[in-house]
């Protein structure tokens, strides 16, 4: 499985637009590229996937460049509650099922 | 549906006490993973099934850890006997094979402290 490297951690204000970019240069062909969202004291939830191009979702944007070499999770206009932990995962189907791989993620705090 | 159901939410035990957490994952999913959080270690897979069947352990840290699946409704994480260090968030996720990568739901998480 691919390795991601992303930015441990990450502030802004409210209202802002963040973008987190995840690195990942090892991505297999048939990789897609996967992000998730912790809150504290819950497990990990589904944000959004994709495979190329652009892909945007009623919580956020993801922007894949045509190398696949990495992708930005753009969140517009961040609220309080945005803070979480965001991580960058990459994996691909096989027939035994997808372990994916959670890396350290990357901590967003968002103040007032 | 309900999502992945995990009990019990929190669990205190004293060390060399087995511990035996639980979960029901979604209906319908055929895949099942058992991960352990900490805040020195983040977040660690430690077994996943497919079908029922164990894939890959290799994340378990030592024997007295065990996982079992017995039907497509039910697993188990057991530890025997528990030590202070196993003290962490146990998630289990599930998810279903479709085309493209597999997406993971995860439970609410057990909070196990070992005294």
């Amino acid at each position: 499985l691919a390795k991601t490297t992303q930015p441990i951690s990450m502030d802004s204000y409210e209202g802002q637009e963040v973008n987190i970019t995840c690195s990942h240069n090892n991505i297999a062909t048939n990789d897609y590229i996967t992000w998730y969202q912790q809150f504290p004291s819950q497990g990990p939830r589904f944000i959004i996937q994709g495979y190329k191009t652009k892909v945007t979702n009623e919580v956020a944007s993801l922007f894949i460049p045509a190398d696949r070499k990495s992708s930005t999770l753009s969140l517009p206009r961040v609220s309080l509650s945005d803070t979480a932990v965001y991580y960058c995962l990459v994996g691909g189907p096989n027939q035994a099922g997808t372990a994916l791989i959670f890396g350290k993620g990357t901590t967003l705090s968002v103040s007032s | 549906d309900a999502g992945v159901i995990q009990s019990p939410r929190h669990e205190v035990t004293e060390m060399g006490q087995e511990v035996t957490l639980r979960c029901k994952p979604i209906s319908g999913h055929n895949s099942l993973f058992w991960y352990r959080q900490t805040m020195m270690r983040g977040l660690e897979l430690l077994i996943y099934f497919n079908n029922n069947v164990p894939i890959d352990d290799s994340g378990m840290p030592e024997d007295r850890f065990s996982a079992k699946m017995p039907n497509a409704s039910f697993s188990t994480l057991k530890i025997q006997p528990s030590e202070p260090r196993d003290s962490a968030v146990y998630f289990c996720a599930s998810s279903s094979v479709r085309t493209g990568t597999d997406t993971q739901y995860f439970g609410p998480g057990t909070r196990l402290t070992v005294l």
